[in-house]
């Protein structure tokens, strides 16, 4: 199965400015990947999709880009808010059954006014 | 968006009880759902796929007599956890596949928060 890698250490940044978060994964490049929203005490919710021959994904404040020759994904929301701040998981499809997904640990993000 | 539920949001039961959770999808169908167990501070760990009308599949290492998956329908799917311990509480969620026209989301329940004393 996959390794996802994602920072563990929580990401403190300063309202307006952008945060960059990093998913790294180690073995096969996946079709797709995906990122998704956790409040404490929920369930994720979904952000955004990037296909592997898209290098760059936007939606709002959010961008994603994917580089399978790194085998990395960059996620930034820019221009943050407090509200932003929740921790981020990416996901990639499991190889071996369509529609199973494999989560990274996550990385929360904490914006202070 | 697709709106996925879970019942109940969270539950205290006795050790060597068992313990019932509800998904549903409330305004689409589902023939598959997934379950998965969350620990504090780590990822989310798929537990099994559920399957409507069909024996749902685990994940290695997930012992399915001990956490018994029904699909009966295309928009409820429940997990029992037999005979719980202490070590069965965590954060359950369960998500709905739902096939887009550039690939497949899941839509995730808020989760159930279980309890074992």
């Amino acid at each position: 199965s996959q390794k996802i890698e994602q920072n563990s250490e929580a990401l403190n940044i300063q309202e307006g400015k952008t945060a960059t978060l990093t998913c790294n994964y180690t073995n096969y490049s996946p079709a797709y990947l995906q990122w998704y929203r956790q409040d404490p005490g929920r369930g994720p919710v979904f952000l955004l999709l990037i296909r592997e021959n898209e290098k760059e994904k936007r939606k709002e404040r959010l961008k994603v880009t994917f580089d399978t020759t790194l085998k990395q994904s960059l996620f930034h929301i820019t221009a943050s808010q407090p509200a932003d701040s929740a921790t981020y998981l990416c996901a990639l499809p499991s190889r071996d059954s369509w529609g199973k997904l494999q989560f990274g640990s996550g990385t929360q993000v904490v914006v202070t006014p | 968006g697709a709106v996925v539920s879970q019942h109940p949001s969270w539950v205290i039961c006795k050790s060597g009880t068992s313990v019932k959770i509800e998904c549903r999808s409330l305004d689409f169908q589902a023939t598959t759902m997934f379950w998965y167990r969350q620990f504090p501070k780590q990822s989310l760990m798929l537990m099994a796929t559920s399957n409507e009308g069909s024996k749902a599949t685990y994940e290695q290492g997930v012992e399915k007599d001990k956490f018994l998956i029904n699909h009966a329908s295309l928009t409820l799917s429940t997990l029992t956890v037999t005979s719980a311990h202490p070590e069965d509480s965590s954060f359950y969620i369960c998500s709905a596949r739902v096939n887009r026209g550039n690939g497949v989301e899941q839509f995730f329940g808020p989760g159930t928060r279980l309890t074992v004393l």
